[in-house]
């Protein structure tokens, strides 16, 4: 199994680009999540997933958006970037948080840039 | 705002020493995770304690719960140089659907 993929791991774009993140799981996962880990901040949530076709804001979800069309992937776009989306962006995904064993599984980040 | 805060931000300790970070919350929880995270790489679950539980132990980590404080403690026996990381704790904080990370401990294991 691969768990979770990230794609891609590294961009750096101008102000004002847009792109779309990819995320894939292999585990079956009902739940998915997208975090950003910034210095000194901790990850914060920026939207999830509790099944396929569905999405929901987190903490932090302004100028982000998301779509699950199929359980295993779950993309985040920005439409038009700004500096302050520099950071390290991670999924993650997990069963129903009902579940005993509900840990999160992560990907390995994406590091973007921001112009 | 977020629900964990570890403390310290940062420890530094040799080899073979105990490590004890700590994690406080705000809000009832279901229940509370560690993870740990090597420089530039994804979180890895650790441990997973229930709000009814109060100690668990795996391998070389020790956990333990106090929900009247609402704070939880790590502790790593007999440190290794790959221990080397940052740890974060997570709760639910009962919402059931999105767990609150902290802003994590960094440790340094001395060789």
């Amino acid at each position: 199994n691969a768990g979770v993929t990230q794609t891609p791991k590294f961009r750096v774009l101008k102000t004002g680009q847009s792109m779309t993140l990819l995320c894939a799981q292999d585990m079956n996962h009902e739940y998915m999540y997208w975090y950003r880990q910034d210095p000194g901040m901790g990850l914060r949530l920026i939207h999830y997933s509790v099944g396929e076709g569905t999405t929901a804001k987190g903490e932090v979800p302004d100028g982000y958006n998301v779509s699950r069309l199929k359980k295993q992937n779950f993309l985040l776009g920005l439409e038009s970037a700004a500096p302050s989306q520099t950071s390290v962006y991670f999924c993650a995904s997990s069963y129903h948080l009902a579940r005993a064993d509900n840990e999160q599984f992560f990907g390995p980040g994406t590091r973007l840039t921001v112009l | 705002s977020q629900q964990g805060e570890e403390d310290p931000q940062a420890l530094s300790i040799q080899e073979g020493e105990n490590a004890t970070m700590n994690c406080s919350y705000k809000t009832s929880i279901n229940n509370l995770q560690w993870y740990r995270q090597n420089s530039g790489r994804g979180l890895v679950h650790l441990i997973l304690i229930r709000s009814n539980e109060r100690e668990k132990h795996s391998g070389r980590l020790r956990v333990t719960l106090d929900t009247s404080k609402k704070s939880s403690s790590l502790l790593i026996t007999a440190s290794r140089a790959a221990d080397t990381a940052s740890y974060f704790c997570a709760t639910d904080a009962n919402t059931g659907n999105q767990f609150y990370f902290g802003t994590g401990t960094s440790l340094t294991v001395i060789p």
